[in-house]
């Protein structure tokens, strides 16, 4: 999984609780980002970052914030969660824009139950 | 709309069996695309690219073809093995100022069986 680690790997919550996942990679990439993957959907970007302290937003970002403080770890949290939120969550990293092959390389995910 | 659609969902076949999976793709200005394979509790890894001036990519038993003119791609399985089992991801890169944007299918499900 190329050196990206995601923490917790299962999690079951409650509504209404806060729940903060974490990526953490050493391959030292500038861009990380966070899917969310359901049932008969493709991936879908939540947030991505292109830089410590430097995020936008996806087009599922509803619900959820980032940070990166560090150009290893990317936290994804969810202040409320739902269970519209219930779903597998994936971490991916990338080297530089552009280029002819640059590729996203994805962690293992986590798998989110909120109840 | 930048949308991928495959097809089909699902897909059962024999051991040693070949197989086509399809792609179809309305995604604006093209980069690149990649087919991804999927294994049950896994992240997708990539299994070929090609960019608009290639039209086919070969990684093993897996062959890739890509049509920029009318915007389809094709993976080809020769020779199926049981490991085949997995969800086959068709994604299109669009190369943006910061990152890069990717654009998924909903992914062809497919089962080898013995």
């Amino acid at each position: 999984d190329a050196g990206i680690t995601q923490s917790p790997r299962h999690k079951v919550t409650e509504t209404g609780t806060p729940v903060t996942l974490r990526c953490h990679q050493t391959e030292n990439h500038r861009y990380m980002y966070w899917y969310r993957q359901d049932p008969g959907h493709g991936l879908r970007l939540i947030h991505y970052s292109y830089g410590v302290k430097d995020t936008d937003k996806g087009e599922v970002s509803d619900g959820y914030s980032v940070s990166r403080s560090k150009t290893e770890d990317f936290l994804l949290t969810l202040e409320s969660a739902t269970s519209s939120q219930t779903s597998v969550y994936f971490c991916a990293i990338s080297g530089p824009a552009g280029g002819r092959y640059n590729e996203q390389f994805f962690g293992p995910g986590t798998r989110l139950t909120v109840l | 709309k930048n949308q991928v659609e495959q097809s089909p969902q699902s897909l059962i076949i024999l051991e040693g069996k070949n197989c086509t999976l399809q792609c179809n793709y309305t995604v604006s200005p093209f980069s690149n695309l990649r087919w991804y394979k999927q294994d049950t509790g896994r992240g997708p890894v990539s299994l070929t690219i090609m960019t608009f001036s290639e039209n086919t990519k070969s990684n093993g038993r897996y062959t890739a073809t890509l049509d920029a003119d009318t915007k389809q791609s094709s993976l080809h399985i020769t020779a199926s093995q049981l490991s085949d089992s997995a969800s086959y991801i068709c994604v299109v890169t669009i190369v943006m100022e910061y990152g890069n944007k990717l654009v998924f299918g909903a992914g062809t499900i497919l089962r080898v069986k013995s």
